[in-house]
């Protein structure tokens, strides 16, 4: 499967501790992107990477949660003293460069934080 | 503001009638579009996109969407329903972000239902 792959499917985590997802891109994709998705909403931009670089930031993004993407291939998302508020579908996607490209989807993790 | 719209909640079709799922945006500059269908627990499949030329496309699984500048649309449109496409149906757009890269920015999306 060359797809977009992500790890882990399913999360549940108690109140206040620390979760971290990783994300596969398609090898060949220079582009990775990191979205939350909860129940009845499309999916709302986290971050975004170019390379190895992390180049924008959503508001979203708060100090509790930090992304990386080192050596520019996969990439990990953490959250830090989780709170019930942050239960959603964490979906990372891959694309190439260039601004007509289409991003792909990886299945998403899915967190509840109890 | 940048954004794109999926004005439908929930469109009911019966099979084999055709279908469409409007989507409305507004950017400045030209827009790239993009069409991505999700299943229950999955990831966003990519549809379709329009980036320039013919303002009907053709993409995946029989579906096309019609972009039209006028109306800042870009309705995705099948000619004959399957209880198959029976999914989340999401509008997006390449949205120039405060540190000047394009972003895809989705709508809030639409539950297409088909009854057999």
């Amino acid at each position: 499967d060359t797809g977009v792959s992500q790890d882990p499917r399913h999360k549940i985590t108690k109140r206040g501790q620390n979760v971290t997802f990783r994300c596969d891109p398609i090898s060949e994709h220079n582009r990775l992107y990191w979205y939350r998705q909860t129940l009845g909403q499309g999916p709302e931009f986290l971050t975004y990477f170019q390379n190895e670089a992390q180049l924008e930031k959503s508001r979203l993004l708060s100090d509790r949660f930090s992304a990386e993407r080192p050596k520019g291939s996969f990439s990990t998302l953490e959250i830090q003293r989780t709170e019930q508020g942050d239960s959603a579908m964490y979906l990372c996607a891959s694309s190439l460069e260039g601004s007509s490209k289409e991003a792909f989807f990886g299945q998403g993790t899915r967190l509840t934080v109890v | 503001a940048q954004s794109v719209a999926q004005p439908e909640d929930q469109v009911n079709v019966a099979e084999g009638n055709p279908l469409t799922v409007k989507c409305t945006y507004s950017v400045s500059g030209n827009p790239y579009l993009f069409w991505y269908v999700q299943y229950p627990n999955r990831g966003l499949q990519f549809l379709l996109k329009y980036i320039t030329g013919d303002n009907l496309v053709k993409g995946s699984y029989g579906f096309e969407a019609e972009f039209n500048k006028s109306q800042t649309s870009f309705h995705l449109k099948k000619p004959s329903a399957l209880v198959s496409d029976s999914a989340l149906y999401f509008c997006a757009v390449r949205v120039l972000r405060p540190g000047g890269s394009y972003i895809p920015t989705f709508g809030r999306g639409t539950s297409l239902i088909v009854h057999p």
